[in-house]
């Protein structure tokens, strides 16, 4: 059974810094790798799609990398700023078919002006 | 021009009453699936439907049942409402299966 795990649960840093948010996933046979952020209540926004075959993947200032063998990926935030504060989640599908996908238990990151 | 779109947003209900969630696509995806995220916002995949073939999670109670009268719709319907049902459900589609899946904005269920 497939378990993703996020680390850190929360996370506080000053605007302008770099950041790496993490995950890690039990089960390596995975199709592809997906980040989502969600702000208080609303939907999950998509943000970055890997493939398996694909060691990252980029949009602005956002940059996710997989490592498939060892069962990691992380999500690098280039200069943050205020709005990029939100709860991001890692997700990878269930099985082999449409089985939806297994997702960590997030991140809250809060990025101080 | 919302991608996947759920009503109601907000929906409070008495223990005991059956009620619907509504969630259209216009992405032109195959697979629509239904997810609970509960009061810690984990996130647990309810039903994916692709195809006209539905998968279940193990997990889900037989109150719960997902109705899909076109390729574009994938209702769910929730039988004798309990307490522990109160929680945000999200609607999400995807192309295909192991595809990117793209979510609605969630219904959130109070049932007192």
């Amino acid at each position: 059974k497939q378990e993703v795990t996020q680390i850190p649960a929360a996370l506080s840093v000053p605007e302008g810094e770099n950041l790496v948010l993490n995950c890690s996933f039990t089960d390596s046979a995975i199709y592809n790798l997906q980040w989502f952020r969600q702000d208080p209540g609303k939907g999950l926004t998509s943000l970055l799609l890997i493939q398996s075959s694909q060691r990252e993947q980029t949009s602005g200032r956002l940059n996710a990398s997989l490592d498939k063998s060892s069962g990691r990926s992380t999500l690098y935030i280039a200069a943050s700023q205020p709005g990029d504060s939100a709860t991001y989640l890692c997700a990878v599908p269930v099985g082999g078919g449409a089985d939806g996908l297994t997702f960590g238990k997030g991140t809250h990151l809060i990025i101080q002006p | 021009d919302t991608a996947v779109s759920q009503t109601p947003k907000y929906l409070v209900t008495q223990m005991g009453n059956d009620k619907s969630i509504k969630c259209e696509q216009n992405l032109g995806h195959d697979t629509m699936y239904w997810y609970k995220q509960d009061s810690k916002k984990f996130l647990k995949i309810m039903f994916s439907y692709n195809n006209k073939e539905l998968i279940i999670n193990e997990t889900v109670p037989n109150r719960f049942s997902p109705k899909s009268p076109d390729k574009a719709h994938l209702n769910l319907h929730i039988n004798s409402l309990e307490l522990g049902d109160s929680a945000v459900y999200f609607c999400a589609s995807s192309p295909w299966v192991n595809t990117e899946a793209f979510f609605g904005q969630g219904t959130r269920l109070t049932v007192v």
